[in-house]
C-alpha cells in the first residue's frame, strides 16, 4: 500500500528565509508525486506534480521540488518565503492507473515578520 | 470558468439526520472524488467514481453513501450511521488525460450539535 510521511506538523519561518518541506513516500512501482497547498476554509491547489524525468520540477509561486528515488523523498523548497505562503503544505503519492492518491498529514507553515 | 462548485459552504446538523452535500463540476472530468479533512489527519478519501452509474469505496466509507447519475455531479449524502460526521469536506475530480492531478472545491464545513 501507498503512503506519505510529512514528518513536520509545523514549521514557523522569518519572512525572506529559505523553506523546506519534507516529504517521504512509500510506494512499490514507480510514483507520480504532488505538492498541495491549502488556505484556511479553503480547497487545495497544486503546487507541482512529478510525473517523470528531471528530478528537479518547478510549480507555481517560485516553488520547486527535488524527487530523490534512493532517499524516497520528494522535498518541497522555496528560496525565500512570503507573508502570503503561510498555509498548510501536503504531499500527496499516486500512481499510472492509480485512481486514488494517498496524502500525507500536511504541514502548516508560519511566516513570521 | 470551468470549476468545482460545493454547497453549502456550511452546515449544521442535530444528531440522527441525515445531510447531502453537493458537489459540481464543468471541467468535464470523468472521475470524481470524495475527501473528508480532520486537524491533523490529512486527506481521507470517501468515496470515488470514475464514470458515470459506478462508484467504488475509499478508505473511510462507512455512514456514507454517494450516487453518480450525471457526469458532473457527485452528491454525497452523510447518514445517520456516520459515528463522527462533524468535519471538512473536500470534493474533487480529475481527467484522464491529466493523470492523478485533483482539482478541489472549496470544501463544506458539516457540524453536527
Amino acid at each position: 500500500a501507498q503512503s506519505v510521511t510529512q514528518p513536520d506538523i509545523h514549521i514557523t519561518v522569518s519572512e525572506g528565509a529559505s523553506l523546506e518541506l519534507r516529504c517521504n513516500y512509500s510506494y512499490g512501482a514507480t510514483p507520480y508525486l504532488f505538492w498541495y497547498v491549502q488556505s484556511p476554509g479553503q480547497g487545495l491547489q497544486l503546487l507541482l506534480k512529478y510525473f517523470s524525468g528531471d528530478t528537479l520540477v518547478q510549480g507555481i509561486k517560485g516553488f520547486e521540488a527535488e524527487f530523490k528515488r534512493s532517499q524516497s523523498s520528494f522535498n518541497l523548497r522555496k528560496p525565500s518565503v512570503h507573508w502570503s505562503d503561510a498555509a498548510e503544505y501536503f504531499c500527496a503519492v499516486g500512481a499510472w492507473g492509480n485512481e486514488k492518491l494517498t496524502f500525507g498529514t500536511g504541514t502548516r507553515l508560519t511566516i513570521i515578520p | 470558468d470551468g470549476g468545482i462548485t460545493q454547497s453549502p459552504k456550511y452546515l449544521f446538523r442535530k444528531e440522527g439526520q441525515n445531510v447531502t452535500l453537493s458537489c459540481e463540476q464543468n471541467l468535464n472530468h470523468d472521475a470524481m472524488y470524495w475527501y473528508r479533512q480532520d486537524p491533523g489527519q490529512g486527506l481521507r478519501l470517501i468515496y470515488y467514481s470514475q464514470i458515470v452509474n459506478d462508484f467504488q469505496k475509499g478508505d473511510i466509507a462507512e455512514g456514507y453513501s454517494v450516487s453518480r447519475e450525471k457526469k458532473e455531479s457527485f452528491p454525497l449524502t452523510v447518514t445517520s450511521a456516520q459515528k463522527n460526521p462533524t468535519a471538512f469536506y473536500l470534493c474533487a475530480s480529475s481527467s484522464r488525460s491529466n493523470t492523478g492531478e485533483l482539482f478541489f472545491g472549496e470544501g463544506s464545513r458539516l457540524t453536527v450539535l
